[in-house]
């Protein structure tokens, strides 16, 4: 099965600063990236994602980048705020091949943006 | 709100009861997952339904765990004789069809048990 790993475990910057956080994965046939944001409590949020038929995407302050041939993808969030502050879950997704279309997540990266 | 529901919020047991969970997907939504999420930990797939019908199952769903959609529409998780390493979030999430590759899927709020 897929095997998503994801870091760092915990982030902490600046406002205003960058936050990167990486993920690679472990089976070829996934194609389908999503990025959620999980607050304390709160539902998993998507915030982005990308497709296997491109290699990046932007939405505001907010970017993802894909290398299928090393089969890793970032997250970048740029000109960071405090409300930026929660748990994020990187996932890869695949046909399993019994009729669903399964989503592997990784661990999570606890982001904190210190005002 | 027209997002994924899901009811109780919350659920506190006793070991070896048995608790039942109700998720009420985005109304145009024909695929439907079931996940357990443990603190520190990102979602696990539990199961999945296409309409009414179930066509997977993790090997985390023990035969205690059973889920229905009877209608195509919400969908139920039931726990038989509960243990304290059920004790997790149960997240419900949807997703339409006819996107390509991948599917969006969106979550509910969860529900969080616990059993004593």
């Amino acid at each position: 099965g897929e095997n998503v790993e994801q870091h760092p475990s915990t982030l902490s910057v600046q406002e205003g600063d960058s936050a990167v956080i990486k993920c690679t994965y472990s089976d070829s046939a996934s194609n389908y990236f999503p990025w959620y944001k999980q607050e304390l409590g709160k539902r998993p949020q998507l915030i982005i994602d990308i497709r296997s038929n491109v290699g990046e995407k932007k939405d505001q302050r907010i970017a993802v980048t894909l290398n299928k041939t090393a089969k890793h993808f970032s997250l970048h969030i740029t000109e960071t705020q405090p409300e930026d502050s929660a748990v994020y879950f990187c996932a890869a997704g695949y046909f399993s091949g019994a009729g669903s279309y399964q989503l592997t997540f990784g661990k999570g990266t606890k982001l904190s943006v210190i005002p | 709100d027209t997002g994924v529901s899901q009811d109780p919020r919350h659920k506190i047991t006793k070991r070896g009861q048995n608790v039942t969970f109700r998720c009420d997907p985005i109304s145009e939504h024909n695929r439907l997952y079931w996940y357990r999420q443990t603190l520190g930990q990102g979602p696990e797939f539990l199961t999945y339904f296409q309409n009414e019908a179930q066509l997977e199952k993790s090997r985390l769903l023990s035969d205690r765990f059973s889920a229905e959609r009877p209608k195509g529409s919400f969908s139920t998780l039931e726990i038989q004789r509960t243990e304290q390493g059920d004790s997790a979030m149960y997240l419900c999430a949807s997703s339409p069809s006819g996107e390509s590759p991948g599917e969006t899927q969106y979550f509910g709020p969860g529900t969080r048990l616990l059993v004593l």
